[in-house]
């Protein structure tokens, strides 16, 4: 009953070096999600996907890339870390949209120094 | 653009007192509208939800009502547990895009 995974769930980057982070989900979920949470600005929508295979942009996805290869499993990569990309990630999924509940991940807590 | 506006925090409170976080929405159509719950290190969990108007969602004591003429989704309870402690985040979903859009959250502090 692991519902959404996310690895790591702690990581510090020094400026320029590149990272992936993984969300598995074994709801058989089609939508799955991934946002950002920054003190005072709730959180903000990077990147998602509809599918195995699709990707789309959030409100929020300069700076990162995704991929959906397995419906299972939607990585978000850090091509060149930038400070501004210090943040708490969260991955979600959800059966479908609008009004389907979203189902997320513990976090991973990324510091850029 | 489809926007969700929710009381800033901190909201502290004693145990056993009444909980209000306001929360009012803009959006086209017809959205469905959520309250979730983070607990401290934690991911976002599923509080209540209403897919229509005057539709009333509750949850361990929570409640939420869908009020469409002050497009509004107030959150309350009416005896908090310290346990209740966590930041709240109001939603929406289904206006203008099929995308979720999250509040700023509220940060709730109960003290015994």
């Amino acid at each position: 009953n692991a519902g959404v995974t996310q690895t790591p769930k702690f990581r510090v980057l020094k400026t320029g070096q590149s990272m992936t982070l993984l969300c598995a989900q074994d709801m058989n979920h089609e939508y799955m999600y991934w946002y950002r949470q920054d003190p005072g600005m709730g959180l903000r929508l990077i990147h998602y996907s509809v599918g195995e295979g699709t990707t789309a942009k959030g409100e929020v996805p300069d700076g990162y890339n995704v991929s959906r290869l397995k419906k299972q499993n939607f990585l978000l990569g850090l091509e060149s870390a930038a400070p501004s990309q210090t943040s708490v990630y969260f991955c979600a999924s959800s059966y479908s949209t609008e009004k389907s509940p979203l189902h997320f991940g513990n976090g991973t807590r990324l510091t850029v120094t | 653009g489809d926007s969700v506006t929710q009381m800033e925090g901190p909201v502290t409170l004693s145990e056993e007192a009444f909980l209000t976080i306001n929360c009012t929405y803009t959006a086209t159509g017809y959205p469905s509208l959520f309250w979730y719950v983070q607990y401290p290190g934690e991911g976002l969990q599923l509080l209540l939800k209403a897919t229509k108007a005057d539709d009333k969602g509750s949850n361990k004591g929570f409640e939420a009502t869908y009020r469409k003429e002050t497009t509004s989704f107030h959150l309350e309870k009416g005896s908090v547990q310290v346990s209740d402690s966590a930041v709240y985040f109001c939603a929406l979903s289904g206006g203008a895009t099929n995308k979720l859009i999250f509040g700023t959250g509220t940060l709730l502090a109960v003290q015994p």
